[in-house]
């Protein structure tokens, strides 16, 4: 099977824009989580995805956004980014109760 | 105190020796942990699941449960330079088997030769 796919790999943004990424889970996982990696804070949760509807959320604030769609690909969404924003974004999947498949990430730098 | 805790590293040990990754967590109603291996620049890599108390291995690596000690360990027996990593302990939060994952802070294994 193939892995979680993340686009796009890398991002250069500058402050107050929005940006967008992308998350194909493995085929047949239903589960989508997302979870943001710096070297202070290290892995945080931001929320998880499942058939469509958000079964748990982090606790960031309301500018990170996602969704899910049928076909069980995922979306976040930052608004008004901040300089603090850049990180390591991964997507994770799995089949709802199994371990969770991380993918390759998103690395957004916010200038 | 942090939900997840793992022990300070670096860790260094030989080739051909066993490493010992230990992590303790807050949350006496979690269900699952699991050991994720991070190279240097890319994602976090499934290495070991588990669920009951006890042991489990697979190859190399051997995870242990203690639920009553809210501990969870890795051993890594006849490393080699290639386990140079960072390694995450993870546990899933809320008394459920799914969804949101609490890490801890990593511990860095250096395996020389």
């Amino acid at each position: 099977k193939a892995g979680v796919t993340q686009t796009p790999r890398y991002l250069i943004k500058t402050r107050g824009q929005q940006v967008t990424l992308s998350c194909s889970p493995i085929s047949g996982h239903r589960s989508v989580s997302w979870y943001q990696q710096t070297p202070g804070q290290g892995l945080q949760f931001l929320f998880e995805y499942f058939s469509e509807t958000q079964r748990n959320k982090g606790n960031f604030p309301g500018r990170f956004s996602g969704r899910q769609f049928s076909n069980s690909r995922s979306e976040m969404n930052v608004s008004t980014l901040e300089l603090g924003d850049s990180a390591l974004y991964l997507c994770a999947s799995s089949s709802g109760d199994s371990p969770q498949y991380f993918g390759p990430g998103t690395r957004l730098l916010v200038l | 105190q942090k939900e997840v805790e793992q022990n300070s590293g670096p860790l260094s040990v030989p080739e051909g020796a066993i490493a010992s990754l230990n992590c303790t967590y807050s949350d006496r109603v979690s269900q699952s942990f699991f050991w994720y291996r991070q190279y240097s620049g890319k994602s976090p890599e499934l290495i070991m699941s588990i669920y009951s108390n006890g042991d489990k291995e697979d190859g190399r690596f051997t995870a242990q449960l203690n639920k009553a000690s809210q501990y969870v360990s890795l051993l890594i027996r006849d490393s080699q330079p290639s386990d140079s990593a960072t390694y995450l302990c993870a546990v899933t939060a809320g008394g459920t088997s799914y969804g949101k994952l609490t890490f801890g802070q990593g511990t860095i294994l250096t395996v020389h030769p």
